[in-house]
């Protein structure tokens, strides 16, 4: 089945610096590719996302880069606020796009 | 829209006893998952529905586990007997036809301590 390793398990940043995290799945027939923030004690929730058809998307100041030959999509945020700080994970959907595959996880910490 | 509701929202227990968790998916949505949250092991799934027929339960570790959906807007994970290993943050989560099709929205979790 699929497999989602990423990294770095922990960031930390000064405020108005940009993070990027990175991850790479093993199925290549997967075709989506969510980003979910987890704050503190709450539940993850959806930031952003890319399906195999775009190789870049952007929303504000959130990224996500995708590139199907390697195997790896990328999440970019440009200038930090304290208040992105938070575990993130990625997720890739396996075959039939049912359900997601989850990284591990990784801790930003945006120092003001 | 009130969301995937969870309960309870935290549980101790004593190991041996029973543990029942529930969830009510968001109305419409037909895929329903179970996510077991750790600091070693991340977000683990161990089963979803899909119009309420288990689809995939190899995630769940152990017989100890069961999942049951007997309707649209109701599931339960059951561990019998409980172990302290079993500590962990359960989170629900629904779509509407599957995640390519609609954001996975998750239930706030059931805080789980096996002592």
């Amino acid at each position: 089945g699929e497999n989602v390793e990423q990294h770095p398990s922990t960031l930390s940043v000064q405020e108005g610096d940009s993070a990027v995290i990175k991850c790479t799945y093993s199925d290549s027939a997967s075709n989506y590719f969510p980003w979910y923030k987890q704050e503190l004690g709450k539940r993850p929730q959806l930031i952003i996302d890319i399906r195999s058809n775009v190789g870049e998307k952007k929303d504000q100041r959130i990224a996500v880069t995708l590139n199907k030959t390697a195997k790896h999509f990328s999440l970019h945020i440009t200038e930090t606020q304290p208040e992105d700080s938070a575990v993130y994970f990625c997720a890739a959907s396996e075959t039939g796009f049912q359900k997601l595959v989850f990284g591990t996880g990784t801790r930003l910490l945006v120092s003001p | 829209d009130a969301g995937v509701i969870q309960s309870p929202r935290h549980e101790v227990t004593e190991m041996g006893q029973e543990v029942t968790l529930r969830c009510k998916p968001i109305s419409g949505h037909n895929s329903l998952f179970w996510y077991r949250q750790t600091m070693m092991r991340g977000l683990e799934l161990l089963i979803y529905f899909n119009n309420n027929v288990p689809i995939d339960d190899s995630g769940m570790p152990e017989d100890r586990f069961s999942a049951k959906m007997p309707n649209a807007s109701f599931s339960t994970l059951k561990i019998q007997p409980s172990e302290p290993r079993d500590s962990a943050v359960y989170f629900c989560a629904s779509s509407r036809g599957g995640v390519y099709n609609s954001p996975l929205h998750f239930g706030n979790g059931t805080r789980l301590t096996v002592t």
